[in-house]
């Protein structure tokens, strides 16, 4: 069965330095991955996505990922920190051949909170 | 603009009543999904439909209900047998897996 680890619950930056959130998965097929952004009482963004084409994945607000099959890990970057980054993320996985996605598995968020 | 839209924003229950959450997308996706969120939870899947008149449970359907008479309209009812009701609720769609979710913006419900 496929499963999602986001290995840290809350992650603190300072404005302008990097962001690193990480997030591993078990996958039992070619997964498909994704990062989604929630900001407080809204719902999710889309950020980025894996699905078996270029292992490093440019997505939105200067975001990238970068799927390592070998360490089954699909870590969230980015250069530099905005206070309007401050959000939850989550990864998500689906691995299992379906035409609608019933099968994602959500990992259970990173708090990103941005310091001035 | 394509999109989802969830209403209302804000809903309270009163002990032992059902109350129902609206989901409307105008962009065309076959597939519609309700997740239920609670603080360090993250997602759980209660229903989702794949196509018009056929909808399947999903990981936590008990005390819920949903209809899909319309490609456009998902909408959850929570019934009084949902004992812990209070939660935010988000609807999604999808067109495929490899393209991913198009969540609302969401409902948060609170049982007074």
């Amino acid at each position: 069965a496929q499963s999602v680890t986001q290995l840290d619950s809350h992650v603190s930056v300072s404005e302008g330095t990097p962001v690193l959130l990480r997030c591993n998965y078990s996958s039992s097929y070619s997964p498909s991955l994704f990062w989604y952004v929630q900001h407080p009482n809204k719902g999710l963004q889309l950020l980025l996505k894996y699905t078996s084409a270029a292992t490093l994945v440019k997505g939105i607000n200067g975001f990238e990922a970068e799927f390592k099959k070998s360490e089954t890990s699909f870590h969230l970057t980015k250069p530099s920190a905005h206070m309007s980054d401050a959000a939850e993320y989550f990864c998500v996985v689906s691995d299992l051949p379906d035409n609608y996605g019933q099968n994602f598995v959500f990992g259970p968020g990173t708090r990103l909170s941005v310091l001035p | 603009d394509g999109g989802i839209t969830q209403s209302p924003k804000y809903l309270f229950r009163k002990e032992g009543q059902n109350v129902t959450l609206s989901c409307e997308q105008n962009l065309n996706h076959d597939a519609m999904y309700w997740y239920r969120q609670d603080p360090g939870q993250g997602l759980r899947l209660i229903y989702y439909s794949q196509i018009v008149n056929d909808f399947q449970k999903g990981d936590i359907a008990e005390g819920y209900s949903v209809s899909r008479e319309k490609k456009e309209s998902f909408p959850l009812t929570v019934t009084s047998a949902q004992k812990n009701p209070t939660a935010f609720y988000l609807c999604a769609s999808s067109t495929g897996q490899t393209y991913g979710y198009t969540f609302g913006s969401g409902t948060r419900l609170t049982v007074v």
